[in-house]
């Protein structure tokens, strides 16, 4: 049981230049989060989907987009990735209440 | 909006002695509470939870909380703390089926 699988674990970009963190759940969860972590300030969720097909923007969405095409995935996108999104991010997954975590992608925009 | 707080930022302790990580929030509804361990270069791990029943709730590693609802508070605590506990902790709630939201974390730093 893998649980919650994000890639890449690391990934360094330039300033302008966009990508696509992936997230897939294999314990048939409705709820799907982002969340980005930065030091002292906690992690802070980024955007939110209760369930298939839908989305909320959570805390900090700027500069984000997010993709939940199926139940068991939920993408997160840069268009245009920023220095000040150098950050941890970490994917998350929960049927009420527990909620289950990725390995975190460690990204470094400069 | 619910928020949650966690008044230490750092903590340092030597082994042994007694840990008490302070969590409140702000909902006043039902909700689920949580505490997640992060040690160094990993993901978050769930220490314990509390959905309902008795507030005294214990978790991996000898970590208990206790659920105070009229202080709307969730601390955390640990009667002697060892090296391995050094990590940060995070404090959660999640307000009925809404949305899981963190506080900001503490350090905790566990000389041996």
């Amino acid at each position: 049981n893998a649980g919650v699988t994000q890639t890449p674990k690391f990934q360094v970009l330039k300033t302008g230049q966009s990508m696509t963190l992936q997230c897939a759940q294999d314990m048939n969860h409705n709820s799907m989060y982002w969340y980005r972590q930065d030091p002292g300030m906690g992690l802070r969720l980024i955007y939110y989907s209760a369930s298939e097909g839908t989305t909320d923007k959570g805390e900090v969405p700027n500069g984000y987009n997010v993709s939940r095409l199926n139940k068991r995935e939920f993408s997160l996108r840069l268009e245009s990735a920023a220095p000040s999104q150098t950050s941890v991010y970490f994917c998350a997954s929960s049927d009420h209440p527990e909620a289950f975590f990725g390995q975190g992608t460690r990204l470094t925009v400069v | 909006a619910q928020s949650v707080s966690q008044h230490n930022h750092h903590v340092i302790l030597s082994e042994a002695a007694s840990l008490e990580l302070g969590c409140n929030y702000s909902y006043g509804g039902t909700v689920n509470l949580f505490w997640y361990v992060q040690y160094p270069g990993q993901h978050l791990q769930l220490l314990l939870k509390y959905f309902s029943g008795d507030p005294l709730v214990k978790g991996i590693k000898g970590f208990e909380a206790e659920f105070i609802k009229s202080k709307f508070s969730f601390n955390l605590r640990k009667p002697s703390v060892q090296w391995s506990d050094t990590a940060e902790y995070f404090c959660a709630v999640k307000p009925g089926f809404q949305k899981l939201v963190f506080g900001t974390g503490t350090r905790l730093l566990v000389s041996p």
